[in-house]
């Protein structure tokens, strides 16, 4: 069974970038017809997709983050990443990976999310 | 920011049903399949219903979905202690050529 998780700092300064890591064990990020996705929820607040990868490096973003989002994949390693600049305290959410069919939403274990607020 | 518009709360005595609406639009919830969400306190997102009505293997029968145009529902019969949780509807838009999510629902079990 697939098993997905994030890492990645916990605390941003405003203006700078937020980065994150999804390591993926339990399959290949390679091997599937699955994109990669970054769902965030801010608190209080409903979730949110970010983005999505699939394994070429073809990616997908939401168009309220597009400017600031980029995503990438290190197949070598079995992960993909988020990189997410210009932060403001909007910014602060719980990061999830997830992975998904494309024209589907997640649908099997999603990483037990990371905590990443924005503060200087 | 979520798509799908969810009241922000539900509750319910033991036993009671509670029911959770969740509203979209043409390009989501009136184009494709609903899926349902339960979120306990500190954990991940557990796929509870997928394609409007069908449970993955191991959620019990006491939850079911259903669709209506723009709309859909969950339903919880039976409340149990352990269905305390939030409660998110999610589908494929098409517009946005992406998942949306709904702003969740807070189930309390009075």
């Amino acid at each position: 069974q697939l098993l997905l998780q994030e890492s990645g700092p916990g605390l941003v300064k405003p203006s700078e970038t937020l980065s994150l890591t999804c390591s993926v064990s339990g399959g290949s990020i390679s091997r599937s017809r699955y994109y990669w996705a970054w769902i965030r929820q801010p608190p209080g607040m409903g979730l949110e997709w970010i983005g999505s990868i699939f394994y070429s490096g073809n990616t997908y973003y939401n168009p309220s983050l597009k400017s600031r989002v980029t995503i990438s994949v290190d197949t070598s390693k079995n992960q993909f990443s988020l990189n997410l600049n210009s932060v403001t305290a909007a910014d602060t959410a719980v990061y999830f990976c997830a992975n998904h069919y494309y024209g589907s939403v997640p649908e099997g274990p999603w990483g037990q999310g990371t905590l990443v607020t924005v503060s200087s | 920011q979520s798509v799908l518009t969810q009241p922000p709360s539900a509750s319910g005595t033991p036993g009671q049903r509670v029911t959770i609406s969740c509203s979209g639009s043409s390009s989501n919830i009136g184009n494709d399949y609903v899926y349902w969400y339960q979120r306990l306190p500190g954990t991940a997102p557990k796929l509870l219903i997928y394609r409007n009505n069908q449970r993955p293997s191991g959620v019990p029968d006491r939850f079911s979905g259903s669709t209506s145009g723009t709309s859909a529902s969950l339903a919880l019969s039976g409340l149990r202690s352990e269905d305390e949780a939030d409660y998110y509807c999610a589908a494929w838009d098409a517009s946005l050529s992406g998942p949306v999510f709904g702003t969740g629902t807070k189930v309390t079990v009075l």
